[in-house]
């Protein structure tokens, strides 16, 4: 079935550095790619939906300053924390359609811890 | 690795019971999760089941967990119009990240 490789799985970083998140669709081509971040118990938010070539579409209150999203071929999204800081800290995941009414396939998840 | 499935439609009429399965394949894992995907929205955290526990119910939910058989199903009473969208079953194992299903479609007909 259609996989989703999601690279690191668990970063630590000092606060101010940035960090990159990709999230790679191995056996498909991704035209729709979206981004989650989650808070312990908390519901998956989606931070931004990404489709290939073209810039991304950011939910209310996500800083698309901050939070980079580049979409630069049909099987890779990247996610970049840029000048991260404590309370950025949280589980970041992605997700990929292969097309409309296709199931959604997600990345094993991105545990960010900023120190 | 750790697979979870799910039938990716389901369709019901309003008033009856909706049941979306789920299957997974990893045995140690410690929660398994409903979310509700909204068109447009994120994952609404529906409710989880702690893997000692068989069923959990929560006003019109009720998950039920087969752990010998790795089945997890989720039964909506009364299933409204407001219920169409997509539910996702995901697996935890302590210590270790998400492994989420396809997403099932349910349509609610009227």
């Amino acid at each position: 079935g259609a996989v989703v490789s999601q690279h690191p799985s668990r970063v630590i970083c000092k606060s101010g550095t940035s960090v990159k998140i990709e999230c790679r669709s191995l056996d498909f081509q991704a035209t729709t790619m979206f981004w989650y971040r989650q808070f312990p118990k908390q519901s998956l938010m989606l931070m931004a939906t990404s489709n290939e070539g073209s810039k991304a579409t950011y939910e209310q209150g996500v800083e698309k300053d901050k939070f980079l999203i580049n979409h630069a071929s049909l099987t890779l999204s990247t996610l970049t924390v840029t000048s991260a800081h404590p309370e950025d800290s949280s589980f970041y995941i992605c997700s990929a359609r292969e097309r409309t009414n296709y199931g959604y396939t997600f990345g094993s998840g991105t545990r960010l811890t900023v120190v | 690795g750790e697979d979870v499935e799910q039938s990716l439609f389901l369709s019901v009429r309003e008033g009856d019971s909706s049941v979306i399965n789920c299957t997974y394949t990893d045995s140690s894992s410690t929660y398994l999760y409903w979310y509700k995907q909204e068109p447009g929205a994120g994952l609404q955290l529906l409710t989880y089941i702690f893997s000692n526990m068989d069923m959990k119910q929560d006003q019109r939910l009720t998950v039920l967990l087969n752990k010998k058989d790795k089945h997890l199903s989720l039964r909506i009473a009364d299933t409204q119009t407001g219920d169409s969208a997509i539910y996702f079953c995901a697996d935890h194992v302590e210590g270790q990240n998400f492994v989420f299903g396809p997403g099932t479609r349910l349509s609610v007909l009227p």
